[in-house]
């Protein structure tokens, strides 16, 4: 178990260009979600996908943000025109959800932190 | 909706001393429940579930947690601190929704172990 494994670790970007982070899930796990951590809060739930299909998006994943997991493995999560206000930790999970087990418990990698000037 | 309270933004002890962090949750019906711990410059860790079993839940490195219905608490104890107890903890709700679970995090509770 090689754990969920994020990149780049850390990101540093100037305001208005284009980023995007990649995720790898623990290999069996058919779901994943990305999650956003800002200074002081707790994460906030932005996505999450089953298999590669994108079943649910949150009100906080504005149209600048788009997130793909194109063969049901790793995912990325691209933000587009990037705002100082995007600065967080982008965290990613994954899960092994089966008819038998509808509660696993998400196993999150060590996130990348985003820094917009 | 879910949510939950962490009543302490910041919590300091004597290294073996005992650890409590408070936790509220709001649910409208039962809930699961899970403590994360977070290390610096590290990814969530699970310390433990509560999910309709027993009440008193037992997780990694000596940390338990009691469910409260009836005070709509589970509170995160460990009888003695280590200095390696110290980073970031989230109690978190589990709410199910459109046939998953989204975790609905705490603000979190930062622990200081003092030597």
């Amino acid at each position: 178990d090689t754990g969920v494994s994020q990149n780049p670790r850390h990101k540093i970007t100037k305001r208005g260009q284009n980023v995007t982070f990649r995720c790898d899930p623990i290999s069996e796990h058919n779901r994943l979600y990305w999650y956003r951590q800002t200074l002081g809060q707790g994460p906030e739930f932005l996505t999450y996908f089953q298999n590669e299909a994108q079943l649910e998006k949150s009100r906080l994943l504005s149209d600048r943000f788009s997130a793909e997991r194109p063969k049901g493995s790793f995912s990325t999560l691209e933000i587009q025109r990037t705002e100082q206000g995007d600065s967080a930790m982008y965290l990613c999970a994954s899960s092994l959800e089966t008819s038998l087990n509808t509660n696993s418990p998400l196993h999150f990698g060590n996130g990348t932190r985003l820094t917009v000037t | 909706a879910q949510s939950v309270t962490q009543l302490d933004s910041h919590v300091s002890v004597s290294e073996g001393t005992p650890v409590l962090l408070r936790c509220n949750y709001s649910s409208s019906y039962s809930p699961s429940l899970f403590w994360y711990v977070q290390h610096p410059n590290k990814g969530l860790q699970l310390l433990l579930k509560y999910t309709s079993a027993a009440t008193l839940v037992k997780g990694i490195n000596g940390f338990e947690a009691e469910f409260k219905k009836s005070e709509t608490s589970f509170h995160l104890t460990k009888p003695s601190a280590h200095m390696s107890d110290a980073a970031e903890y989230f109690c978190v709700v589990s709410e199910r929704s459109g046939g998953y679970n989204k975790l609905i995090f705490g603000a979190g509770t930062r622990l200081a172990v003092h030597p």
